[in-house]
């Protein structure tokens, strides 16, 4: 089966770092997303990992290591605006699988002055 | 402009009552899936579409019907709506499956 974990709550300071962790259990990968939602609003793309290793965007970096069925999201130089809900997304193996994502509850992140 | 509509955006209805929540997108994208968000269960597929005429069940395909007719449309369909699909529900869109999904605005179902 799958089965991902995220935090439920974080909160942070504006211009800090923070680092939102999502395990996943799956019975294989063929990749993971993290997508960012505002209250009420649609998710919106932010990263696509399927390679061990850091990919870096701007403020945002996401991390992956297969082998441990882990990914983090680090955002860094924290705004106002990055209080959100951060949804990790993984796409099971098989020729089936691959066509869906399955989604973590998401963590919803919130930034104070 | 590039972009997933979705309609209505906001729906009360009772249970019974057929409707259909209707979702298009404009970038040629053969990929459509709909979702399904619920406080604390994350965002659950109901429904995917690799192309037209081609569709198959995600995660909590029941008590929903699609169709796809045309690339762009990808209408969503409550035969008879009850209280536990109340929910928040989100079409989304890609080139193929492999690529990243863009999604629709939500809409916010009511079923009393």
């Amino acid at each position: 089966g799958q089965n991902i974990d995220q935090p439920t709550e974080m909160t942070a300071t504006e211009g800090a770092i923070v680092q939102i962790n999502c395990t996943y259990q799956t019975s294989g990968f063929n990749g993971l997303f993290w997508y960012q939602q505002h209250a009420g609003e649609a998710p919106t793309f932010l990263s696509y990992n399927v390679l061990d290793g850091l990919e870096e965007k701007g403020r945002f970096s996401s991390f992956l290591s297969r082998s441990k069925g882990y990914s983090y999201l680090l955002l860094k130089e924290l705004q106002m605006k990055d209080s959100a809900s951060y949804l990790c997304a993984v796409r099971p193996p098989g020729s089936g699988g691959y066509n869906k994502l399955i989604f973590g509850a998401g963590t919803r992140l919130a930034v104070h002055p | 402009e590039a972009q997933v509509t979705q309609n209505p955006r906001y729906l009360i209805t009772v249970t019974g009552k057929k409707l259909t929540v209707t979702c298009s997108q404009n970038m040629n994208h053969e990929y459509m899936s709909w979702y399904r968000q619920d406080p604390g269960l994350g965002l659950r597929q109901i429904y995917y579409s690799m192309n037209v005429e081609v569709t198959d069940k995600g995660d909590v395909p029941e008590g929903y019907k699609v169709s796809r007719k045309e690339k762009r449309n990808f209408p969503l369909i409550l035969e008879s709506p009850s209280p536990n699909q109340t929910s928040l529900y989100f079409c989304a869109s890609s080139f193929t499956v492999a690529d990243t999904q863009y999604f629709g605005p939500g809409t916010r179902l009511t079923v009393l």
